[in-house]
């Protein structure tokens, strides 16, 4: 079966520092994709940045990166110099291929991170 | 360009009654799935729609349905509302399978 984990339920920044988030999956499935999303208070969920498991380079979208380790299975997002609005809650998705194509993610739990001025 | 809509933004509802909700994807998108967020379960997976087919289903009780539109609109219908059922519905797009889903803002539910 497919899983995320997010082990960290929240974290702490200072303002302009980078940040890593944490993110670790397990699947059998031999094609994955990996996503992040932002949530902040408002509830919408904001995409972030995504890597396929085939992508030979890590994936970057502005200041966003995945430091993605596939041996490792972990996909963690890192967030250089951050800013206040960056203060939300972070998803880590998965989407498999196993038994079909399919657009189904499967979300972790979480981190809530907070940036301080 | 227009992102994923969802409407109504809020809804109250009481024990019993159904409801139906709303999701219109960005322009040209033909896949919509559905998601529902609550405090103890977290994000879970309802159903995906390609096409106007159902692709997918979560492990979620008949009360629960859906469909899509041939303009890939999609509405999600729970019947039959229980307190359990209160929860933020969220909708995601993507052009196709296998592509980047896009969310909307959601439908925060209430089940009083």
């Amino acid at each position: 079966a497919q899983k995320i984990t997010q082990t960290q339920p929240g974290m702490f920044v200072q303002e302009k520092e980078a940040v890593t988030l944490d993110c670790t999956y397990d699947t059998s499935d031999p094609s994955y994709g990996l996503f992040w999303y932002k949530q902040p208070s408002s509830g919408e969920m904001i995409f972030l940045i995504y890597q396929g498991s085939y992508d030979q380079q890590n994936a970057t979208e502005g200041r966003y990166s995945l430091n993605f380790q596939k041996a490792r299975k972990s996909a963690n997002l890192v967030i250089s110099a951050s800013q206040l609005g960056d203060s939300a809650m972070y998803f880590c998705a998965m989407r498999g291929v196993y038994g079909g194509a399919t657009n189904k993610l499967i979300f972790g739990t979480g981190t809530l991170l907070a940036v301080q001025p | 360009k227009a992102g994923v809509t969802q409407t109504p933004r809020y809804l109250i509802k009481t024990r019993g009654q159904q409801v139906t909700l709303s999701c219109s994807p960005i322009s040209g998108h033909r896949s919509v799935s559905w998601y529902q967020q609550t405090p103890g379960q977290g994000l879970q997976f309802l159903f995906e729609y390609f096409s106007e087919t159902q692709r997918n289903k979560g492990n979620f009780p008949g009360r629960f349905s859906g469909r899509q539109f041939s303009n890939s609109r999609s509405e999600m219908n729970v019947s039959t509302l229980e307190l359990g059922d209160s929860a933020l519905y969220l909708c995601a797009s993507a052009l196709g399978i296998n592509e980047k889903l896009f969310f909307g803002s959601g439908t925060q539910l209430s089940v009083l």
